[in-house]
């Protein structure tokens, strides 16, 4: 599977959009890019994913660039309940589903 | 409740001893994983079920690691002779195997210490 990399940290005003970018050069025309995110001392939580396309659902928005070679995911309003560490992975559809996880970016959204 | 379920939330043992984490998937999901992670790190793949059976255990680090699903749906992770360095969040994830979105949904998890 292909590996990402991420920011360690980033910050971010409540209230504003929090971007979070992530490299995946060597991605594969059959992984997607999956994004889930961490809570403080609670299990991780899927946000979204995609393939090729942009995708938004309730929670975020996914921007693949046309290469595939990275991705931003996009929180449009940030909350201080967002404060996580966001985790960006590239997964084979065939593999099980069994995900390679980096260190993530510690996110922090600030009042 | 609807969710993933792990007992203990926390578990304090002595090095060399035996410790059971128990794991309660989601009613009808029929994958079931185990990951461990550490401070700082992101979670690092242990072991695979799909149904009753074990479908990838390449992640579980040596012999001293054991997990079994003998009805498709509790899992029980078994450590023996634990060691300090077994001291992590032990978490566990089930999913819908066959729906395309690969979404998991991942207990709290049972924080192990190793004394």
């Amino acid at each position: 599977d292909a590996k990402t990399t991420q920011p360690t940290s980033m910050d971010c005003a409540e209230g504003r959009a929090a971007n979070l970018p992530c490299n995946h050069s060597t991605i594969s025309g059959n992984e997607y890019v999956y994004w889930y995110r961490q809570i403080h001392s609670q299990g991780p939580q899927y946000i979204i994913h995609g393939l090729k396309n942009n995708e938004t659902n309730e929670m975020a928005s996914l921007i693949i660039t046309e290469d595939r070679k990275s991705s931003t995911l996009i929180l449009p309003h940030a909350t201080l309940r967002d404060t996580a560490v966001y985790y960006c992975i590239a997964i084979r559809m065939d593999s099980n589903y069994q995900l390679i996880w980096g260190a993530g970016t510690k996110l922090i959204i600030k009042p | 409740g609807a969710g993933v379920s792990q007992t203990p939330s926390n578990k304090v043992t002595e090095k060399g001893k035996y410790v059971e984490l128990r794991c309660d998937p989601i009613s009808g999901h029929t994958a079931l994983y185990w990951y461990r992670q550490s401070l700082g790190q992101g979670p690092e793949f242990l072991i695979y079920f799909q149904g009753t059976g074990a479908a990838d255990d390449s992640g579980l680090p040596n012999d001293r690691f054991f997990a079994v699903r003998p009805e498709g749906s509790v899992s029980t992770l078994k450590i023996q002779r634990t060691e300090r360095g077994d001291s992590a969040v032990y978490l566990c994830a089930s999913s819908l195997v066959g729906r395309d979105t690969g979404e998991l949904f991942f207990g709290e998890g049972s924080r192990l210490t190793v004394l």
